[in-house]
């Protein structure tokens, strides 16, 4: 069964260094998406991406933080500068199409700044 | 800012028993997920309800779209050990965004 692969599952990293979380989405999906969930907090909403681009993104989703899709199979966050509040599950998500439509996420990466 | 109000946040009940979760919002929404959620994984969709007064049925979980579509509700019949973990709604926004509740963590103890 087609599924959205995350890597790493683990990162721990030193405050001030870049991030870069990966994501696979399933392939033929058209909508990607970046949460997070910080530990026993609800599940926030960065970004999401259609069409190679940016197509919304919220206020946790300032300078710091940047989605690419190199090469039409890869979709990168990156952190530029890591902070302690960075620390959290980043999940990434696809979907085929928007409006209700199904919402596969990744098992997520857990990101420790320390 | 649209939010989505879950309650109860936390939920411990004795196999057998019946158990309603609601997620209410002052704002409209054009379709409402509900998704269930393991430690250390990622959201899994359980149900999507789209149109206003809809009831979706899954197994022993049932799950109604209020007519206004502001509000929805996830009832459990019978709760076995096997239902628990967390539940989480979300709301897809004005913006196609997903709007979710907190969570209600569920036990359910044998």
């Amino acid at each position: 069964e087609p599924e959205v692969t995350q890597t790493p599952s683990h990162q721990v990293t030193q405050m001030g260094q870049e991030v870069i979380l990966r994501c696979v989405p399933i392939s033929n999906h058209l909508y990607f998406y970046w949460y997070r969930q910080i530990l026993g907090q609800k599940v926030e909403f960065l970004v999401s991406f259609y069409n190679n681009e940016i197509s919304e993104k919220s206020e946790i989703f300032d300078d710091q933080f940047s989605v690419e899709r190199p090469d039409g199979s890869n979709f990168t966050l990156k952190i530029r500068s890591t902070k302690l509040e960075d620390s959290a599950m980043y999940f990434c998500a696809s979907r085929f199409r928007d409006i209700s439509g199904e919402l596969f996420f990744g098992e997520g990466s857990r990101l420790t700044v320390l | 800012t649209q939010l989505l109000e879950q309650s109860p946040q936390f939920l411990s009940i004795q196999e057998g028993e019946n158990l309603t979760v609601y997620c209410n919002s002052s704002s409209v929404f054009s379709s409402l997920q509900w998704y269930r959620q393991e430690p250390g994984e990622g959201p899994v969709l359980l149900v999507t309800v789209v149109t206003g007064g809809e009831v979706k049925k899954l197994k022993r979980l049932t799950f109604q779209f209020g007519d206004a579509r502001k509000d929805s509700s996830l009832h459990i019949t019978a709760a076995q050990p096997g239902d628990t973990g967390l539940y989480l709604c979300a709301g897809v926004g004005s913006n196609y965004q997903l709007i979710w509740g907190a969570g209600t963590k569920l036990i359910i103890k044998p």
